[in-house]
């Protein structure tokens, strides 16, 4: 299995235009998490997915973060319009809902906001 | 209630000591308790996990300690090797869904 996959692995902007951040579940997955990190916050999840449907989205910062999950393989967060202190490293991870818990992550996206 | 504390934030240890990070948390209804291990570039990834109604975990040479009654838990990795140089994150979860994760420990494992 090649394991949750995240595109792009790094992406610059500047301030004012929007990002779109990709993510593939590992195969047969039905939970699906967005989180971000930062030096100063650590690891933060924005929002989670069961079965396609957002379960708690009450860590996504503002109106500014969006998220959908279109089918189970695929999933988008996007920033718009982006901003300086959005810069930080996203991942997404995977599960099994009911499942033993173990949660998968992705490489990540690196994303600098100029 | 929904902080995971841990600490130290950083650590140094010689090849072949023991290396331990410790975390408390404080909402009574975690039932899920993982450490994840990060190598810089790479994603968080599975290291172990206990819940509550055990009070120790053993896989190789990482141990999980758990003390229910006082809300914390550790990670004790053995005979540290300089490969386990990595960046150590507790987490816990009701539910083994939405984790709530520590600041994280730098560990350097010096040969």
């Amino acid at each position: 299995d090649a394991g949750v996959i995240q595109s792009p692995r790094h992406e610059v902007t500047e301030m004012g235009q929007e990002v779109t951040l990709r993510c593939k579940p590992i195969s047969g997955h039905n939970s699906l998490f967005w989180y971000r990190q930062t030096m100063m916050r650590g690891l933060e999840l924005l929002i989670y997915f069961n079965n396609n449907v957002p379960i708690d989205d009450s860590g996504m910062p503002e109106d500014r973060f969006s998220a959908k999950m279109p089918n189970a393989s695929f999933s988008t967060l996007k920033i718009q319009p982006s901003e300086p202190r959005d810069s930080a490293v996203y991942f997404c991870a995977s599960t099994i809902f009911g499942g033993i818990g173990i949660q998968y992550f992705g490489a990540g996206t690196r994303l600098s906001v100029l | 209630q929904q902080q995971v504390k841990q600490s130290p934030q950083s650590l140094i240890v010689q090849k072949g000591g023991i290396s331990i990070i410790n975390c408390a948390y404080e909402n009574t209804a975690f039932d899920y308790f993982p450490w994840y291990q990060q190598f810089p570039g790479k994603g968080p990834a599975l290291l172990i996990a206990i819940r509550p109604d055990v009070s120790e975990k053993k896989e190789g040479r990482f141990t999980i300690s758990f003390n229910k009654s006082a809300k914390q838990f550790s990670l004790h990795i053995m005979d540290s090797q300089p490969g386990d140089s990595a960046t150590y994150f507790c987490a816990a979860s009701k539910g083994a869904q939405k984790l709530v994760f520590g600041q994280g420990t730098r560990l350097t494992i010096n040969p």
